[in-house]
């Protein structure tokens, strides 16, 4: 059970726009900055987007993050096809002594 | 270009303890900008942050792990090692070590470690 929730799978069409949310609590998105990880099949995930909506250098600007209260959000316009991977949402917890949080992550198929 | 490399023993038999260690190379490990550690993904699960550690010696470990796990780290050497005592079947998994700079920027490429006698 991870602590912050994504849907298990979103879908699309090449050139169309989805959008895939996060949700946490006040401990973790509600108090800190969200990013957001691309993982390939057989790779290792890739950052996409930091503190909320940040691109780093090299990601396309299809890509796109926001948040607001407690969840979040990582949207893709102009699905295409090498899109398809799973997304990770991700935060600091500040519960306890503090900790890493992840999403459980979600599979884009793109039809 | 920095880089990050998992290496060691790709099978570790029940009760003993998990050792692997992650190099930095085009980067120094001794920057006081980040802190460096360990993710871990079973297979066709999701990410779980095990720890992470300063150059200094500093540690955060998650709560459910941290009576099993140590993290450590050898500036001189550039390396950073996780182990991780008493495995069970339950810890197999892809290993990943990461740089923390508020995110998580860079990445190993990951080394699979399955637990089994």
């Amino acid at each position: 059970q991870s602590v912050l929730t994504q849907p298990p799978s979103a879908s699309g069409t090449p050139g169309q726009r989805v959008t895939i949310s996060c949700s946490g609590s006040s401990s973790n998105i509600g108090s800190n900055t969200v990013n957001w990880y691309q993982q390939l099949p057989g790779t290792a995930p890739k950052l996409l987007i930091y503190s909320n909506n940040q691109r780093p250098s090299g990601v396309p600007d299809r890509f796109s993050g926001s948040k607001s209260g407690t969840s979040a959000s990582l949207a893709i316009s102009g699905l295409q096809s090498e899109d398809e991977a799973d997304y990770y949402c991700a935060a600091w917890d500040d519960s306890l002594n503090g900790s890493w949080v992840f999403g459980g992550g979600t599979k884009l198929t793109v039809l | 270009q920095l880089q990050l490399q998992e290496s060691g023993p790709g099978l570790v038999k029940p009760s003993e303890t998990l050792s692997l260690t992650c190099t930095v190379s085009g980067g120094s490990i001794s920057s006081s900008s980040y802190y460096w550690g360990w993710i871990r993904q079973p297979p066709g699960k999701g990410l779980e942050w095990i720890g992470s550690i300063y150059y200094s010696g500093s540690t955060y470990y998650n709560p459910s792990l941290k009576s099993r796990v140590t993290i450590s780290v050898d500036t001189s050497k550039n390396q950073f090692s996780l182990k991780l005592s008493s495995v069970t079947a339950a810890d197999t998994a892809v290993y990943y070590c990461a740089r923390f700079s508020g995110t998580l920027d860079y990445w190993g490429q990951g080394t699979l470690v399955t637990v089994s006698s």
